[in-house]
Order: C-alpha cells, then structure tokens, then sequence
C-alpha cells in the first residue's frame, strides 16, 4: 500500500529565505507526482505536476524534482514571502486515474 | 464552469441527520472523485466515478455513505445518519483524463465542504 510522508510537519522561516520541502513515498512505481497549496478553510490548489518520466518542473519560484528511484520529490521555494504562508500538499497516483495518495502536507509561516 | 463547485460551503448537521453534499466538475471533465480531509490530515479518497459510473468506492468508511453521479456530470454524496467521526472537510475533484492509464493532466479541486456534526 503506497505510503506517502511530508517533512517537516511545520516550518516558518523569515521572509526572503529560500526553503525546501520534503515529500517521500513507499512504492517507487508511480504515475505522477503532484504539489497542492491549501489556504486554511479552503480547497486546494494545484502547484505542480511532474509526470513518472520527468525530473523536475518549474513554475515562478516555485521548483519541484522527483527521484522516483529513491521515492522521494522535493518542493523548492525560492525568496519566500508571507504570501507563500499555507499547507503544502504532496500527493502521488500508482497509476492512470487512479486515486491520489497523500501526504499530510507542511504547514508553512513565511514571518514578514 | 471555470472551476469545481462544491455546495454548501459550511454545513451543520445534528447527529442522525442525512446531509447532501454537491458538486459540480469543470465542464467535460470526464472523471470525479470525492476526499475525506479530518482535521489535520491529508486528503483521503473516497469514491471515483469515469462519466456516470462508480468505479471504485473502496474508501467509502461505512454503508451509511451514498454516491451518485447520474448523468455523468453533477455529483452528489449522501450520509446518512451523521455521526460526530463524520466531520471533516468533503472535497471533490475532477479530472480531463480520459482513461485508465493514459494521459492525466492532473486533477482540479474544489474549495470543499465543511460538514460539522453537533
């Protein structure tokens, strides 16, 4: 049964610092690998994609890379802001349309 | 529509009472799916429709919850006989995919519905 974990739980950080998040999962033989923001009280919201064939994608200061052979993504967030402050979701899917596994997600507090 | 509706936003319900959740995907997506989020925690699946079909409602916790999505489009979750454990953020999703094990362009989700059960 995949497995997916999120570290740290919580991290805040000041404003303008560059910060990395960490997702791993049990079972190597995923589909993709999907990064969601979620506000408090609300939904969430699609980061980034990366599919099982790609390395990494990039969006603004936001980079996330997937090592499928050692189960593990990482979410890079560059000059942080208050702004960025949310839940960082981390979700894998085993196959095609097949449910997303989630993590737990990383509170962050980015401190102006 | 431009995103996944879900409705109500807030919901209260006494402990025995039946609740409805909605959702509307984005227009043409052919897949659905339903998430339970307790406080907390990450989202975890509950029910996945392709079109008008239930094809997995393995997460489903209990016979107390119902699915439908009857012309393949709108969707509708039913509990029935609430009890406290059923408070949680009900989150729906919906997908372009179009089919098992082909392209997937990842999923849309809506901003939920927050159940609370007094």
């Amino acid at each position: 049964k995949q497995e997916v974990t999120q570290i740290p739980a919580a991290l805040s950080v000041p404003e303008g610092e560059n910060l990395v998040l960490n997702c791993s999962f049990t079972d190597s033989a995923i589909y993709n690998l999907q990064w969601f923001r979620q506000d408090p009280g609300k939904g969430l919201t699609s980061l980034l994609l990366i599919q099982s064939s790609q390395r990494e994608q990039t969006s603004g200061r936001l980079n996330a890379s997937l090592d499928k052979s050692s189960g593990r993504s990482t979410l890079y967030i560059a000059a942080s802001q208050p702004g960025d402050s949310a839940t960082y979701l981390c979700a894998v899917m085993n196959s095609g349309n097949t449910p997303l596994v989630f993590g737990k997600g990383t509170r962050l507090s980015v401190i102006a | 529509g431009a995103g996944v509706s879900q409705s109500p936003r807030y919901k209260v319900a006494k402990r025995g009472q039946d609740v409805a959740l909605r959702c509307d995907p984005i227009s043409g997506h052919v897949s659905l799916f339903w998430y339970q989020q307790a406080l907390g925690q990450g989202p975890e699946f509950l029910t996945y429709f392709q079109n008008e079909a239930q094809l997995d409602k393995s997460g489903l916790p209990s016979d107390r919850f119902f699915a439908e999505r009857p012309e393949g489009s709108v969707s509708t979750l039913k509990i029935q006989r609430t009890q406290q454990e059923d408070s949680a953020v009900y989150l729906c999703a919906s997908s372009r995919t179009k089919g098992r094990a082909e392209i997937n362009y990842g999923y849309t989700f809506g901003s939920g519905t927050r159940l609370t059960v007094v």
